[in-house]
């Protein structure tokens, strides 16, 4: 069953505007992991977030992660036309990193 | 990292016929995954092949309709079998490697008629 739920779905908003994602799980989890999709290809890692980090950045991208509620965000900085795209989040139980278990996702549009 | 290469990459297909799926990888990993994304959805597991050992598969997953080969630790084959026009999805291979994050082939998109 889907563990990640995000919202929003979808996002618009201006070039250089922030975008904010959020994604809630379920259970248990060993790490979090965001993953980009462009145009249904395949996915491209973005970042991971370990079950005991709180916040991680990454350039332009800023995770967080709350175990207590069981849920993360994403921040993307300064946003680009060539942002647009939809962004997962993904988990994974104890003990490893697999396999991972996928959120709804969010569809980004930048528009420039 | 590793870098996949996954055949092929789009094909249309009737219904009632079978595709296989390929995934190669430019390096050894224990583990592989397969993934189905229905139109608009996101991923979900199909099934986790170990060389050697049958596939292990998901809930709503069958081998008769998926079956899944993994004859050495750089390839695997994912058969859409018997296909309904339900059956069209972008398939993906998985690997994971260095207890990090996981890498994705560029998905297979297929449309049955």
């Amino acid at each position: 069953s889907q563990q990640g739920e995000e919202d929003p779905q979808a996002l618009s908003i201006q070039e250089g505007e922030n975008a904010t994602m959020n994604c809630s799980y379920k259970t248990s989890i060993n790490n979090l992991q965001w993953y980009r999709q462009n145009s249904g290809r395949g996915l491209v890692h973005l970042i991971l977030i370990r079950s005991n980090e709180r916040e991680k950045h990454s350039g332009r991208l800023r995770v967080t992660l709350d175990t207590s509620k069981k849920s993360s965000s994403l921040l993307i900085t300064a946003s680009r036309a060539a942002d647009t795209a939809s962004y997962f989040c993904a988990t994974a139980a104890p003990p490893g990193n697999t396999p991972l278990v996928f959120g709804k996702g969010t569809r980004l549009s930048v528009i420039a | 990292s590793a870098v996949i290469s996954q055949k092929p990459s789009r094909d249309i297909c009737q219904r009632g016929t079978s595709l296989t799926i390929q995934c190669q990888v430019d390096s050894q990993v224990t583990m592989m995954f397969w993934y189905r994304q229905q139109p608009g959805q996101s991923l979900t597991l199909i099934a986790t092949a170990n060389q050697g050992s049958e596939a292990t598969y998901e809930s709503g997953f069958v081998i008769d309709k998926f079956p899944i080969s993994r004859p050495n630790l750089t390839f695997s084959t994912l058969t859409v079998s018997n296909m309904s026009p339900e059956d069209s999805s972008i398939y993906l291979c998985s690997v994971e490697q260095g207890n990090t994050e996981a890498f994705f082939g560029q998905g297979t998109r297929l449309t049955v008629v």
